[in-house]
C-alpha cells in the first residue's frame, strides 16, 4: 500500500494567485481529512469527508478556501486567491470506519505565498 | 470532546523506557485515548489507542488509570528516532468512524544519547 499521496510536495506562489493541493486516500478508506499546521496554531483540522460527503467545514479559514472529493480516490482543497498567511504545511489523512490502525496522514504539501 | 493535558517538553536517554504522561480529567464513559506522534517535517503516525485496559503492540504500551482520568504512553527502549512530538487524543469512537481527531500542543520528545 503507497499510503496517503499528497501533491506537490511542495509549492511557492505569489499572493493572489489560486492554489490546488491533491490528496489520494488509502483505498478502501471512507474518510478523508484536511488539515492545516503552522507554528503558531499548530494542526489544524479543516474539514472532513465521510464517503465523499462534507460532514464538517467549521475549520475552513474563510471562503477563499474549498474542497471537493469527487470520488473516493480523490480530494483537492483548493485556495483562491491565496494570501502570504496561508503558508503552512497542509496535511491530509484517511481513515476506515474499523479505526483499528487509527488515521493515516499524507507526507504533507508545504506552501509558501510570497 | 474531552480535553487533555500534557508536558511541553520531556527529555529520556537513549536506550531508557519513556512515559510520558496525558491527563484527560473529563473523559466520557465512550470515548477512546488515542497517542500520535509528529516526527519532524513528517505527517503525524499513529501509535496506538485504547478505551480502559492497558494496550500493547510493537511500538508502544499504553497504561490507562482505573479511573482513566489519565493515561501513560511508554515506550520501553526509546532510540534517537523516537525524536518526536507526541499527541494525546481524547474521542468518541463512533460506529462508522465519522469523528473528528483534533490535535492539542502535544509533548516534543527529546531522546539524548
Amino acid at each position: 500500500d503507497a499510503g496517503v499521496i499528497q501533491s506537490p510536495r511542495h509549492e511557492v506562489t505569489e499572493m493572489g494567485q489560486e492554489v490546488t493541493l491533491r490528496c489520494k486516500p488509502i483505498s478502501g478508506h471512507n474518510s478523508l481529512f484536511w488539515y492545516r499546521q503552522t507554528m503558531m496554531r499548530g494542526l489544524e483540522l479543516l474539514i472532513y469527508f465521510n464517503n465523499n460527503v462534507p460532514i464538517d467545514d467549521s475549520g475552513m479559514p474563510e471562503d477563499r478556501f474549498s474542497a471537493k472529493m469527487p470520488n473516493a480516490s480523490f480530494s483537492t482543497l483548493k485556495i483562491q486567491p491565496s494570501e502570504p498567511r496561508d503558508s503552512a504545511v497542509y496535511f491530509c489523512a484517511s481513515a476506515t470506519g474499523g479505526l483499528s490502525y487509527g488515521y493515516t496522514f499524507g507526507s504533507g504539501t508545504r506552501l509558501t505565498v510570497v | 470532546d474531552a480535553k487533555t493535558t500534557q508536558p511541553t517538553s520531556m527529555d529520556c536517554a537513549e536506550g531508557r523506557a519513556a512515559n510520558l504522561p496525558c491527563n484527560h480529567s473529563t473523559i466520557s464513559g465512550n470515548e477512546y485515548v488515542y497517542w500520535y506522534r509528529q516526527i519532524h517535517s513528517q505527517g503525524p503516525q499513529y501509535i496506538i489507542h485504547g478505551l480502559k485496559n492497558n494496550e500493547t503492540n510493537e511500538m508502544a504500551s499504553l497504561i490507562i488509570t482505573e479511573d482513566r482520568k489519565s493515561s501513560t504512553l511508554i515506550l520501553p527502549h526509546a532510540t534517537l528516532r523516537d525524536t518526536a512530538v507526541y499527541y494525546c487524543i481524547v474521542r468518541a469512537r463512533g460506529s462508522s468512524n465519522t469523528g473528528k481527531l483534533i490535535f492539542g500542543q502535544g509533548t516534543t520528545l527529546q531522546v539524548k544519547p
